[in-house]
């Protein structure tokens, strides 16, 4: 069955460097989407992303972040300076339809800022 | 936007009782109520989902009930099993607009053998 994939399964970084984070979705999805997860915590809404631009986004999604789907395949979300607020698991999701129950979930990038 | 309240936060039951969890939510716009499970470090898993037009839903030991004047909606597990432990999110959407899952704040749920 196929599967959304992340990657890395980790990551490390300095406060103020930038980190990306890459999503492989689904082929035939269409609709892609980033939440967060801070460790012990509720998960939350990013962005959501269909037809090469950004759809919706939360007020988590500053001018710090961005996104962007650079070939057919790859779904990567852009920290530009990371903040220690900015540790927690990142899940990408990709969905074939806007129907929300389609919305499939990778196994998450840890990142931790130090 | 959607608020969606989640309680208890955690919940430990003896092995072989029920567990209840409950959710609110706040926009009476949204019309679809996945429930997850996530094991420490996993993703969230979908276990199972309501549609607004349904009071409830059954899937062998799970089931899950909706009150759309109240807002109410919650997940019953039955005849729980050690491999049922885990953090359970209740979640708010709107079935097709793409639009964002809101997530409750999770109960972990411990089964006590």
């Amino acid at each position: 069955e196929p599967e959304v994939t992340q990657t890395p399964s980790h990551q490390v970084t300095q406060m103020g460097q930038e980190v990306i984070l890459r999503c492989v979705p689904i082929s035939n999805h269409l609709y892609f989407y980033w939440y967060r997860q801070i460790l012990g915590q509720k998960v939350e809404f990013l962005v959501s992303f269909y037809n090469n631009e950004i759809s919706e986004k939360s007020e988590i999604f500053d001018d710090q972040f961005s996104v962007e789907r650079p070939d057919g395949s790859n779904f990567t979300l852009k920290i530009r300076s990371t903040k220690l607020e900015d540790s927690a698991m990142y899940f990408c999701a990709s969905g074939v339809d806007r129907a929300a129950y389609e919305q499939y979930f990778g196994p998450g990038t840890r990142l931790t800022v130090t | 936007g959607e608020n969606v309240e989640q309680h208890p936060s955690t919940l430990s039951v003896q092995e072989g009782d029920s567990a209840v969890i409950k959710c609110t939510y706040s926009d009476s716009a949204s019309n679809y109520f996945p429930w997850y499970k996530q094991e420490l470090g996993k993703r969230p898993q979908l276990i199972i989902d309501i549609r607004s037009n349904v009071g409830e839903k059954k899937d062998q030991r799970i089931a899950v009930t909706l009150n759309k004047t109240a807002k109410h909606f919650s997940l019953h597990i039955t005849e729980t099993q050690p491999e049922d432990s885990a953090v359970y999110f209740c979640a708010a959407t709107q079935y097709s607009s793409a639009s964002k899952i809101i997530f409750g704040s999770g109960t972990r749920l411990s089964i006590r053998p």
